[in-house]
C-alpha cells in the first residue's frame, strides 16, 4: 500500500526566515507529485507538480520554489517567509498526468508571524 | 475568475436530516468531478468521484452531476456530528480547481 508523510506537521515561523516542508511517498515508483496550498479561510491552490525526479513545473507564482531530490520527495521551500505564506500545505501523488485520481497527504499547517 | 463556486458557505443541520451542498463550474468541458471533506487543517478525503452525468452513491454520500446546467450536488443521507467538516468540491482538466469549500455542522 502506498503511504505519503509530510513534515513537519505544524510549523510557526517568523517572517524572513526560510521555510522547508517535504514529502515522501512509498510504495509507489515514479508517481507525480503536487503541492498544494490552502490560506485559512481560502481555496485550496495549486502550487507545483512534478513529473519525474529534478523536474519541477510552477503553477502559481507564491514566491516559493520547489524541488525533486529523489522519486519519492518533494520539497516546497523558500529563503525568506512573507505573512502571506501561512496557511495549510498539502502534497499530493498520482499515478499519472491525468491528474485526477489524486492521493492527499495529511498536510503542514504553517503560520507565519 | 472564480472557476468553481460553492453553497451554502456554512450549513447547520440537525443529526439524521438530509444534508445538500451545491457546487456549480465553469468548464462545461471536464468529466471529472469529485466531492472532498477535509476535518479541521487535515488532509482530504474522498467522498464521490463522478465523471458522467447522472447520480452516484457512495455509502451515504451521493453525488449528481449536471453538466449542461454546469452543477454538482452532493446530498448526504443521515449526517452524524462526525460528519461535521469542510466539503470542498473539485473538478481537473488537467489541474485540478477547488471551491472554497461548505462549512456543515451536524448538530446530536
Amino acid at each position: 500500500a502506498q503511504t505519503i508523510h509530510q513534515w513537519p506537521v505544524a510549523e510557526i515561523k517568523a517572517v524572513g526566515s526560510p521555510l522547508s516542508l517535504g514529502c515522501t511517498i512509498k510504495g509507489k515508483s515514479s508517481p507525480n507529485l503536487y503541492w498544494y496550498w490552502q490560506a485559512t479561510g481560502g481555496t485550496l491552490q495549486q502550487l507545483f507538480y512534478s513529473i519525474t525526479v529534478g523536474q519541477v513545473e510552477s503553477v502559481v507564482q507564491l514566491n516559493l520554489s520547489a524541488s525533486r531530490p529523489k522519486d519519492d520527495q518533494f520539497i516546497l521551500s523558500t529563503e525568506k517567509l512573507l505573512l502571506s505564506h501561512s496557511g495549510f500545505y498539502l502534497c499530493a501523488w498520482s499515478l499519472d498526468w491525468s491528474s485526477y485520481e489524486q492521493y492527499f497527504g495529511p498536510g503542514t499547517r504553517l503560520t507565519v508571524l | 475568475q472564480q472557476k468553481v463556486q460553492q453553497s451554502p458557505e456554512s450549513l447547520t443541520v440537525s443529526e439524521g436530516a438530509m444534508a445538500s451542498l451545491n457546487c456549480t463550474f465553469s468548464d462545461g468541458t471536464s468529466n471529472n468531478f469529485r466531492w472532498y471533506r477535509q476535518h479541521s487543517a487535515k488532509g482530504l478525503e474522498v467522498l464521490v468521484s463522478i465523471f458522467s452525468d447522472g447520480e452516484k452513491e457512495e455509502g451515504r454520500f451521493t453525488a449528481h452531476l449536471n453538466r449542461a446546467n454546469l452543477h454538482v450536488s452532493l446530498h448526504i443521507r443521515e449526517p452524524q456530528p462526525s460528519d461535521s467538516a469542510v466539503y470542498l468540491c473539485a473538478y481537473s482538466n488537467n489541474r485540478i480547481f477547488f471551491g472554497d469549500g461548505t462549512q456543515l455542522v451536524v448538530k446530536p
